[in-house]
């Protein structure tokens, strides 16, 4: 199993522009989650989700941010006229289930920086 | 609201030293507790969780109800053990892990 895998590892965008991060979860796990570590700061929940449905998405920014998993492919973050304040480390973690609180395994993370 | 603290940002202890990295929790009802562990470029990845009692790599962590803690310890430090060190939460009815801000331990030769 290759774990959760993020791309891409590194971003770079100009002030404006839109980044559109990418998650595969582990194989056989049908729940993703995403998290936001502002520099010197711990990691910040933004959303969940399971296959084409948003369950929990109270810690994601009301405006620029979306996030979707569609029935086939990766899960996307997409962040709309990004400004340098969005330059963080975006995690993706997933899980099998909710049932009795999976575990949440990580992939390596996405290096968004805003010029 | 649920909420971690771990109150040293660093923390430096000599090979063959106790260390204990610290972590208090706030929540009205019963969480579960977890401790993740990031080494140098590597992703962050589970070290143990208080449900299942046990000790990784000499590592054991006891949930404190009453002073709402969950202090990770190690009787003897190694030096592949220096790493950033995460104390989080999860409540038994969300979905979400609360992360406290860290502890980059330093084990020193």
């Amino acid at each position: 199993n290759a774990g959760v895998m993020q791309n891409p590892r590194h971003l770079v965008r100009r002030r404006g522009q839109e980044a559109r991060l990418r998650c595969s979860p582990m194989k056989g796990h049908s729940h993703v989650y995403w998290y936001r570590q502002l520099p010197e700061e711990g990691l910040k929940f933004m959303v969940y989700l399971q296959k084409e449905n948003i369950i929990d998405e109270s810690g994601m920014p009301k405006e620029r941010f979306s996030a979707e998993f569609p029935k086939e492919g990766p899960s996307i973050l997409r962040i709309q006229q990004v400004v340098r304040g969005d330059s963080a480390a975006y995690f993706c973690a997933s899980s099998p289930s909710r049932e009795g609180l999976d575990t949440q395994y990580f992939g390596p993370g996405t290096r968004l920086t805003v010029l | 609201a649920q909420r971690v603290t771990q109150p040293e940002k660093l923390l430096s202890v000599f090979k063959g030293a106790p260390v204990e990295l610290k972590c208090n929790y706030s929540y009205s009802g019963s969480p579960e507790l977890f401790w993740y562990v990031q080494y140098s470029r590597q992703r962050l990845q589970l070290l143990l969780r208080h449900i299942s009692r046990e000790s990784i790599k000499g590592f054991t962590a006891d949930l404190n109800k009453g002073e709402t803690s969950f202090h990770l310890k190690k009787p003897f430090a190694q030096e592949e053990d220096s790493a950033m060190y995460y104390c989080a939460l999860i409540t038994t009815s969300g979905s979400r892990l609360t992360f406290g801000e860290g502890t980059q331990l330093t084990v020193n030769p």
